[in-house]
């Protein structure tokens, strides 16, 4: 079965300052891992997803996550915040064959606020 | 424009009486899925369907059935609503293929009073 574990459920940052959320994952298979986001009173967007092509993603809005499979994690980067990236954030993980095909399963989410 | 519709957006009911959120997609998927979504516990899976006729629990059930009778709709239905079900329900669909990411609806925010 797969899992996902969030570090933190709220971070705070200052304007400018490097974004840093954690996710580690656990699953039997090769996994494909996702990072979505939530403004206030919104569903959900995708932000970026490992495929297994290259270990290194590039997202939308200036944000990166990069796999490591030696570490079981897939850590959500953004070296300036800006205020408009107050949001909630979720890692989540599917698996491509098997049972358990695309269902995805999330963690329980990373509150990011942003310092002017 | 792709898309899943949730409705209705809001609602607010009293214990016991029967209700159903309705969950469409435009884009031919096979796999569509019912999350909850409460603060601290992020979102949980409450049923799946990988196609037509095809439907299994997730982490949540108790308490909620589904349907999929169509490939394009994917209802949840609560047959006696409890206050512990108050909360944001998002429906997704996905292509079927774990390497694809998940669409969602705008979500409906249900009350049980």
């Amino acid at each position: 079965a797969q899992s996902v574990t969030q570090l933190g459920s709220h971070v705070s940052v200052s304007e400018g300052a490097l974004v840093l959320l954690r996710c580690n994952y656990s699953s039997s298979v090769p996994p494909y891992l996702f990072w979505y986001v939530q403004y206030p009173n919104q569903g959900l967007q995708l932000l970026l997803k490992y495929t297994s092509a290259a270990t290194l993603v590039k997202g939308i809005n200036g944000f990166e996550a990069e796999f490591k499979k030696s570490e079981t994690s897939f850590h959500l980067t953004k070296p300036s915040a800006h205020m408009s990236d107050a949001a909630e954030y979720f890692c989540a993980v599917s698996v491509g064959y098997g049972g358990s095909q695309g269902n995805l399963i999330f963690g329980k989410g990373t509150k990011l606020s942003v310092k002017p | 424009e792709a898309q899943v519709t949730q409705n209705p957006r809001y609602l607010i009911t009293v214990t016991g009486k029967k209700l159903t959120v309705t969950c469409s997609q435009n884009m031919n998927h096979e796999y569509m899925s019912w999350y909850r979504q409460d603060p601290g516990l992020g979102l949980r899976q409450i049923y799946y369907s990988m196609n037509v006729e095809v439907t299994d629990k997730g982490d949540v059930p108790e308490g909620y059935k589904v349907s999929r009778k169509e490939k394009r709709n994917f209802p949840l239905i609560l047959e006696s609503p409890s206050p512990n079900q108050t909360s944001l329900y998002f429906c997704a669909s996905t292509r079927g293929q774990g390497s694809t990411e998940a669409f969602f609806g705008q979500g409906t925010r249900l009350t049980v009073v």
